[in-house]
C-alpha cells in the first residue's frame, strides 16, 4: 500500500498551458505539505497545509494555487507555466508521534515545461 | 534567514570504511532537525529526527548526532546498499507544521 501517492509521475507541457498534480496519502496524516527540486536537487517548501488550512504559503508565485478538498488530499494547480517551473515536485505528509514529528514523502512528479 | 549547509558535498568510500557527513545551520528557534536519504528518482526517505543538543539516535549502520550549530551523521562500516543522497533539513518556528528548510545534500558513494 502506498503511503503517499502522486499523478502524474510525468508531466511535459508547454508553456502557458494549466495543470494540475495530484497527491494523496493514506496514513490519516493532518499535515500535508507540496515542494519544489530543482535542477540541483535542492528542495524548496512551497506550501503546508493542516487540517485544510494554509499554514504557511512561502514566496511562490501565484500562479500556484494548492487546493485541500479533503485531509487525504492536497492538488497543486499551476496556472500559465513557464519554462522555469520545470522541476521535480513532491507531496509529502506528517504527524507526531513521541518519537518527534515524521514527513513522509511521495515518489515525486517530473515536470517539464517546453 | 534560516539556513542549512552540508559537508562535504560528494563523497566516495570503500565498503567497511567509517566515515561521517556534517549539516551546519543557523535558524531561530530550532524544533528540529531532521535527516533524509533520497535515492535517483525517488522522494527523500525519513531517517531521524533530533531536537535538542546531546540528543544522539541510531539506525542500523547509522547515527545521528545533534549540537547547537551542526548535526552528524556517522556511518558505520558502510555497505554499497548505502549510497544515496543525505538530506539535511531544519524545521523552525513555534507551530507544527512550520517551515522545514532543506540543505543541498551530500552524495555517497560506497565502492564494494
Amino acid at each position: 500500500d502506498t503511503a503517499v501517492s502522486q499523478t502524474p509521475k510525468y508531466l511535459v507541457t508547454q508553456m502557458g498551458n494549466d495543470k494540475s498534480i495530484k497527491c494523496e496519502q493514506n496514513l490519516g496524516h493532518d499535515t500535508m505539505y507540496w515542494y519544489k527540486q530543482d535542477s540541483k536537487k535542492f528542495l524548496k517548501i512551497m506550501f503546508s497545509y493542516n487540517n485544510k488550512e494554509l499554514i504557511i504559503n512561502e514566496t511562490v508565485p501565484n500562479r500556484f494555487s494548492p487546493k485541500s478538498p479533503d485531509k487525504a488530499h492536497l492538488n497543486l494547480h499551476i496556472n500559465s507555466l513557464e519554462l522555469g517551473d520545470s522541476a521535480v515536485y513532491f507531496c509529502a505528509s506528517s504527524h507526531i508521534n513521541p518519537s518527534g514529528e515524521t514527513q513522509y514523502f511521495g515518489p515525486g512528479t517530473r515536470l517539464l515545461v517546453l | 534567514e534560516d539556513q542549512v549547509t552540508q559537508s562535504p558535498e560528494a563523497l566516495r568510500l570503500q565498503e567497511g570504511e567509517s566515515s561521517s557527513l556534517n549539516c551546519s545551520y543557523t535558524v531561530s528557534g530550532l524544533r528540529g532537525l531532521f535527516w533524509y536519504r533520497q535515492d535517483p528518482g525517488k522522494g527523500p526517505e525519513f531517517l531521524f529526527t533530533l531536537y535538542s543538543a546531546g540528543e544522539e539516535k541510531e539506525k542500523e549502520r547509522l547515527k545521528a548526532t545533534l549540537t547547537k550549530k551542526e548535526s552528524f551523521l556517522h556511518i558505520t562500516a558502510p555497505k554499497p546498499e548505502d549510497s544515496a543522497t543525505y538530506l539535511c533539513a531544519v524545521q523552525a518556528g513555534d507551530n507544527y507544521g512550520q517551515n522545514f528548510v532543506f540543505g543541498p545534500g551530500t552524495r555517497l558513494s560506497v565502492l564494494p
